[in-house]
């Protein structure tokens, strides 16, 4: 079936270096979700990207959306302490409306 | 309205026992999902309604898993018989028909003693 892999599992970094997680689906999706979860928290949508070569930006958040709309990846710039936490990628089917899920990107940050 | 709203945040009980999820979605949203989460892994969806009509169920929910959304409003997710297995942050999460993003409730923490 239809699925998005997500890598890398954990991103250790210090905290001012650069981060980045990277979707890839076996199949073209509808648009692209990102998600943020916080330790102990639940996942807060942080943007859709839908059109094919899309870029968006949030401050130090970088997204993008592959030409083939078959990956995608989220670039954090510097991260901070703030940063932390789960960065999950979710593809649209667009057949039911449901998200399927990468398996998430941890950052942590090395102290 | 604050958006997805859980309860109970926290339940405790014994093996064998039933237990019952509430879920209010954000109002105009027509889209509600379940999904179950546990440590160190993504959300595992459970089940899917439109308005009152439930859509989709996992294959991987036992007979012992039912949800509920009467009148397309609040939906209840209810555990039969209740196994140490079933441990589990369950979440919430509802959409509209124009935006596509999910809204997540803060979850119900679920312990099978």
């Amino acid at each position: 079936g239809q699925q998005v892999m997500q890598i890398p599992q954990y991103q250790h970094v210090q905290e001012g270096e650069d981060f980045t997680t990277y979707c890839n689906s076996s199949t073209t999706l509808s648009n692209i979700q990102w998600y943020k979860q916080r330790p102990g928290g639940h996942p807060v949508f942080l943007i859709q990207l839908v059109k094919s070569g899309e870029v968006k930006k949030q401050k130090r958040l970088t997204f993008q959306f592959g030409e083939a709309k078959k990956n995608s990846s989220l670039h954090i710039t510097a991260t901070q302490t703030t940063d932390v936490g789960t960065y999950f990628c979710a593809g649209l089917r667009a057949s039911n409306y449901q998200l399927i899920w990468g398996a998430g990107t941890k950052l942590i940050i090395k102290p | 309205d604050t958006g997805v709203s859980q309860n109970p945040r926290h339940k405790i009980t014994k093996r064998g026992q039933n237990v019952t999820f509430r879920c209010d979605p954000i109002s105009e949203h027509n889209r509600l999902y379940w999904y179950r989460q546990t440590l160190g892994q993504g959300p595992e969806f459970l089940t899917y309604f439109q308005n009152e009509a439930q859509l989709e169920k996992s294959r991987l929910l036992s007979d012992r898993f039912s949800a509920e959304r009467p009148k397309g409003s609040f939906s209840t997710l209810e555990i039969q018989r209740t196994e140490q297995g079933d441990s589990a942050m369950y979440l919430c999460a509802s959409s509209s028909s124009d935006w596509y993003g999910y809204t997540f409730g803060s979850g119900t923490r679920l312990t099978v003693v």
